[in-house]
């Protein structure tokens, strides 16, 4: 069985410019996440998916950042525009439904110059 | 809200060293308790989880941890330690019942040296 997936696996822009983040979680998984770490600190949540429903987006920083998951299967992060301090390993994470146990995927790391 | 403490940041072991890495969170309600490892280059995987039942929980490659309600803690722990456990360790708390979010700890760095 495939793991979560997460494209690209680096990303470095300039400060202004756009950039989407992919996740496709394991099949079948109805919840999605997405967490950030920013260097040397805790890896924090920034929203959660159910099937195409966003259940929980309390950990978004700002309207910069935009997530869908159009049909329930794979989720995209957008921010616009990057700022320095979105710097950071974006993970995504998805689990079956009516369970709290998380499987992750091996992160994008952005780089915004 | 609840938040996670991991109080070393950096530890240090020679192989065979017994490792207990503490976790202490800050909810009073039901939670479920997660240690996750990335090793390097990997993913984020999941060590052990508690959620209900035997507070002393066994995972993978010999791991346990031990949730102790009236300290709100969850430390993991291994007898003996081997070069292949140089990973960083997250200890994680999620609300029981919810398929909710999972606050981190900040984790702890591992180095085994042979």
């Amino acid at each position: 069985e495939a793991g979560v997936t997460q494209f690209p696996s680096h990303s470095v822009i300039e400060k202004g410019q756009t950039v989407t983040l992919r996740c496709d979680p394991i099949s079948g998984h109805d919840n999605l996440y997405w967490y950030r770490r920013v260097m040397g600190k805790e890896i924090k949540f920034l929203l959660h998916f159910v099937k195409e429903s966003k259940q929980d987006e309390s950990g978004m920083p700002n309207n910069r950042f935009l997530a869908e998951r159009t049909g329930g299967t794979y989720s995209t992060l957008k921010v616009q525009p990057a700022e320095l301090e979105d710097s950071g390993v974006y993970f995504c994470a998805s689990g079956p439904a009516s369970t709290d146990t998380q499987y992750f995927g091996p992160g994008t790391r952005l780089t915004v110059l | 809200a609840q938040s996670v403490s991991q109080h070393n940041h950096h530890v240090i072991l020679s192989e065979a060293a017994s490792l207990e890495l503490g976790c202490n969170y800050s909810y009073g309600g039901t939670v479920n308790l997660f240690w996750y490892v990335q090793y390097p280059g990997q993913h984020l995987q999941l060590l052990l989880k508690y959620f209900s039942g035997d507070p002393l929980v066994k995972g993978i490659k010999g791991f346990e941890a031990e949730f102790i309600k009236s300290k709100f803690s969850f430390n993991l722990r291994k007898p003996s330690v081997q070069w292949s456990d140089t990973a960083e360790y997250f200890c994680a708390v999620g609300y029981s019942g919810g398929y909710q979010k999972v606050t981190f700890g900040t984790g702890t760095k591992l180095q085994v040296i042979p």
